[in-house]
């Protein structure tokens, strides 16, 4: 079957760094997404891996080793508005998102 | 503004009633999806339109029926409610073929099924 494992929550301090792991098993890969989704609100886009390796946008990173299946998010300097869960999904051979349950994030001052 | 509109915002609906969730999108882009999101779990694939005039099941279709009569309409039907139905529902689209450019979603219906 296809699975995707995320924490279910982590806490962080504002300021601080965090990290964010994502592993995959799916069928097939055609690339990687991460999306922030605030509480009420829709996901919205935040990065795209399909090569191995950092894809850096301003203070998130996004890493990805397609051998181990795994991904991380990575977010510098947190803000209390990065409080948010954090959607890993990957697209299979189909082209189809396979979605994780997603981490919720708290950014404790 | 470019985007995705869906309605109602938010629903009470008696169990046994039909429903029709609204998305209309104004970005051309050719696939379009309807997911369902629940406490504790991913988002799920109901249906999914990769052009005007055709469908496809997803992962949980069973209880909803959709139509793609053009580019910018996806309805989603609820032919007869059930409380397992209570959920979150987000229609999005994407350009279809290049998955780079990820999705947009709409701002979501939230359901109550009684």
């Amino acid at each position: 079957g296809q699975n995707i494992d995320q924490p279910t929550e982590m806490t962080a301090t504002e300021g601080a760094i965090v990290q964010i792991n994502c592993t995959y098993q799916t069928s097939g890969f055609n690339g990687l997404f991460w999306y922030q989704q605030h509480a009420g609100e829709a996901p919205t886009f935040l990065s795209y891996n399909v090569l191995d390796g950092l894809e850096e946008k301003g203070r998130f990173s996004s890493f990805l080793s397609r051998s181990k299946g795994y991904s991380y998010l990575l977010l510098k300097e947190l803000q209390m508005k990065d409080s948010a869960s954090y959607l890993c999904a990957v697209t299979d051979s189909n082209y189809q998102l396979i979605w994780g349950a997603g981490t919720k994030l708290i950014i404790k001052p | 503004i470019a985007g995705i509109t869906q309605a109602p915002t938010s629903q009470i609906l008696a169990a046994g009633r039909r429903m029709t969730l609204r998305c209309t999108q104004d970005m051309r882009h050719n696939a379009m999806y309807w997911y369902r999101q629940d406490l504790g779990l991913g988002l799920r694939l109901i249906h999914y339109s990769n052009t005007a005039g055709t469908t496809g099941k997803g992962e949980v279709p069973d209880g909803y029926s959709v139509s793609r009569a053009n580019t910018d309409d996806f309805p989603l039907t609820l032919a007869s409610a059930v409380p397992s139905q209570t959920s979150v529902y987000f229609c999005a689209s994407s350009e279809g073929g290049t998955p780079g450019f990820g999705y947009t979603f709409g701002s979501g219906t939230r359901l109550t099924v009684v």
